[in-house]
């Protein structure tokens, strides 16, 4: 099962852009790279996916290297509502293990 | 709304109590998941189930048991438990619970649990 590391903690400020690093260094050929996001006493919710290089969607961008060892998740112009915790992910739907994310405190 | 929902979604229960928390969705999907979130630490997985059929079950006390009587609803089932299992429970669903493709999980409100 991969292991994913990320950090605990993120501060940032309204209209700053966010970047957000996890490293998984035994990925397997097989594994996507997903992100969760998840508010205080909710469900997490999905953000984006991806196998490798780069995706994009209405919400963030997920950066992916060739190696595939590590992803950033990037967060165009945040806001006070993207305060959350933020999880990476990767394996086998039926065997993800959630770490303790990356809290972001977004601030005005 | 994510299609899918959890009742109840605050539980306040004995040690010596029976209850059952309930989860239904309407993805269509043919996997369905119990979660524990405690205080301060990651999601736990504690079930999972395919196609009605349990495919995983991450060592869980006995006093929880899950029921999958079809692939919209899922029941998980409490018998005497403890203080330390108060947490927020969460259901997910996903089209499928395995293959190539890592699937996208839609998760439920939860359910804040706590036991006295």
């Amino acid at each position: 099962l991969a292991k994913t590391t990320q950090p605990i903690s993120m501060d940032s400020y309204e209209g700053q852009e966010v970047n957000i690093t996890c490293s998984h260094n035994n990925i397997a050929t097989n594994d996507y790279i997903t992100w969760y996001q998840q508010f205080p006493s909710q469900g997490p919710r999905f953000i984006i996916q991806g196998y490798k290089t780069k995706v994009t969607n209405e919400v963030a961008s997920l950066f992916i290297p060739a190696d595939r060892k590590s992803s950033t998740l990037s967060l165009p112009r945040v806001s006070l509502s993207d305060t959350a915790v933020y999880y990476c992910l990767v394996g086998a739907t039926d065997k993800l293990i959630f770490g303790t994310g990356t809290r972001l405190q977004v601030f005005p | 709304e994510t299609g899918v929902t959890q009742t109840p979604r605050h539980l306040v229960m004995g040690m010596t109590n029976k209850k059952s928390l309930k989860c239904e969705q309407h993805l269509g999907h043919n996997a369905m998941y119990w979660y524990k979130q405690s205080a301060k630490k990651p999601l736990e997985l504690m079930f999972v189930y395919s196609l009605e059929e349990r495919v995983e079950n991450n060592s869980v006390p006995s006093r929880f048991s899950p029921e999958c009587p079809n692939s919209s609803h899922l029941f998980l089932h409490l018998h005497t438990l403890q203080p330390e299992d108060s947490a927020l429970y969460l259901c997910a669903s996903s089209l499928a619970s395995g293959g190539r493709t890592q699937e996208t999980q839609y998760f439920g409100p939860g359910t804040r649990l706590l036991v006295l």
